[in-house]
């Protein structure tokens, strides 16, 4: 079956520190990846999208950047993090980019500071 | 784009009773209609989904409707229980899925 695996689970940083967050999935080849944010007691924002390793879509500008650099591999990245990155990140995966349910992480939860 | 909106954003019902939740869509060309259920810190979970060849799906105390003409479909909870207590989404999908906003369902025992 399929898992997928987010870390940390937990993360508290300071204003301008970098980020690094790593998502990976098992049991499946070539999935479609995503990461969302959730604010506390909002929906979930859709920050990028992967259709295969190297490929890239981004939903809003930001200071955050992902990467792909294997296929079950997906990183969320900040070269310098503001007050506003603060939220609950969650990695997804699915089979097809529509049309499909897509699986969640156990998400981070990072706070700046 | 697709737009999803979701109503109520809270909803609080006495354990027993039945809870909707509604969701309306702006593209007529989504046709996959996912419901997540988060719990409180936790990860969104799938709880059911339709397809929009089929207008109504039932699992056990959950039932989804979907009405593509008025685009609008619903998640039905019968019988609750405070264990239903948490956040529901609804999502429609194309080719891309958007989420609704979120309902906070409180099931008071």
């Amino acid at each position: 079956s399929q898992t997928i695996h987010q870390w940390p689970a937990t993360l508290v940083q300071p204003v301008g520190s970098p980020l690094s967050l790593e998502c990976t999935v098992e049991g499946t080849s070539n999935p479609n990846l995503y990461w969302y944010r959730q604010a506390a007691g909002r929906g979930l924002q859709l920050l990028f999208y992967s259709v295969g390793i190297g490929q890239i879509s981004s939903e809003v500008p930001q200071n955050l950047s992902a990467s792909r650099p294997q296929d079950r591999q997906f990183i969320l990245s900040s070269k310098k993090l503001l007050l506003s990155d603060s939220g609950f990140y969650l990695c997804a995966w699915s089979v097809m980019k529509g049309n499909q349910p897509q699986h969640f992480g156990d998400g981070t939860r990072l706070s700046i500071l | 784009g697709e737009n999803v909106e979701q109503h109520p954003s809270t909803l609080s019902v006495q354990e027993g009773d039945s809870a909707v939740i509604k969701c309306t869509y702006s593209d007529s060309a989504s046709n996959y209609f996912p419901w997540y259920k988060q719990e409180l810190g936790k990860r969104p979970q799938l709880i059911i989904d339709i397809r929009s060849n089929v207008g109504e799906k039932k699992d056990q105390r959950i039932a989804v409707t979907l009405n593509k003409t008025a685009k609008h479909f619903s998640l039905h909870i019968t019988e609750t229980q405070p264990e239903d207590s948490a956040v529901y989404f609804c999502a429609a999908s194309d080719n891309d899925m958007r989420f609704g906003a979120g309902t906070r369902l409180t099931v008071k025992p």
